[in-house]
């Protein structure tokens, strides 16, 4: 069984470029989440795809958005980079069947800095 | 709107004693609740998880944590810890409805461990 890919794992951004953050999920999971971790905090919720839509949003900007594919790999974009960007960005994989599941396999996360 | 208070930013003990890592939470209702652990450039590794029943939850790495509904807590205790406890320790909750599940981190707990 394998576990929660994420790619790539260092990465260095001007100020208003863009970026693409992958993730594959663990097999057999459908749902994937993203969180942002700033440098000494915990992980914020960014969103959450499930069946490759949207199904829930934290408190970021419509300049953060992504991706779900039909082998439930994800995709975070982030445009107009801002210093503020700068995080550790983890994915999250789980499985959800009706029944909601709390299994979330995290991913070692992308280091994103922003110059 | 929720939020998760760990009080004590960081914690240093002797390798062989007790721990205590203290997790208070604002919600709505009684959440589903977590603590996860992260070492350096990992992801977050599950250590337990309360979702109903018995309050005293037993864990992963012999871990344990109670629920106190009165007082809103969920602490993480160990009787003995080891030098490879050291890391960062979150506590976390979720809704027990809607349909992203998406969780809400406190600030974490850096833990050092001394000889």
């Amino acid at each position: 069984e394998t576990g929660v890919t994420q790619s790539p794992t260092h990465l260095i951004k001007t100020r208003g470029q863009q970026v693409t953050l992958r993730c594959s999920s663990q097999s057999g999971h459908n749902t994937v989440s993203w969180y942002q971790q700033a440098l000494g905090q915990g992980p914020q919720f960014i969103f959450q795809y499930y069946r490759e839509e949207e199904n829930g949003r934290g408190n970021f900007p419509p300049r953060f958005s992504g991706l779900q594919f039909p082998n439930y790999s994800s995709e975070l974009n982030v445009n107009a980079l801002e210093l503020d960007d700068s995080a550790l960005y983890l994915c999250a994989s789980s499985f959800r069947d009706g029944t909601e599941s709390y299994g979330y396999t995290f991913g070692s996360g992308t280091r994103l800095t922003v110059v | 709107a929720q939020s998760v208070t760990q009080p004590d930013i960081h914690i240093t003990v002797s390798e062989g004693a007790s721990l205590e890592l203290r997790c208070n939470y604002s919600y709505g209702a009684t959440p589903y609740l977590f603590w996860y652990v992260q070492s350096p450039g990992q992801g977050l590794q599950l250590l337990l998880k309360y979702f109903s029943g018995d309050t005293l939850v037993q864990g992963i790495k012999g871990f344990e944590a109670e629920f106190k509904r009165s007082q809103s807590s969920f602490n993480l205790r160990k009787p003995s810890v080891h030098w490879s406890d050291a890391a960062e320790y979150f506590c976390a909750v979720g809704p027990r409805a809607g349909s992203a599940r998406q969780l809400t981190f406190g600030s974490g707990t850096q833990l050092t461990v001394l000889p």
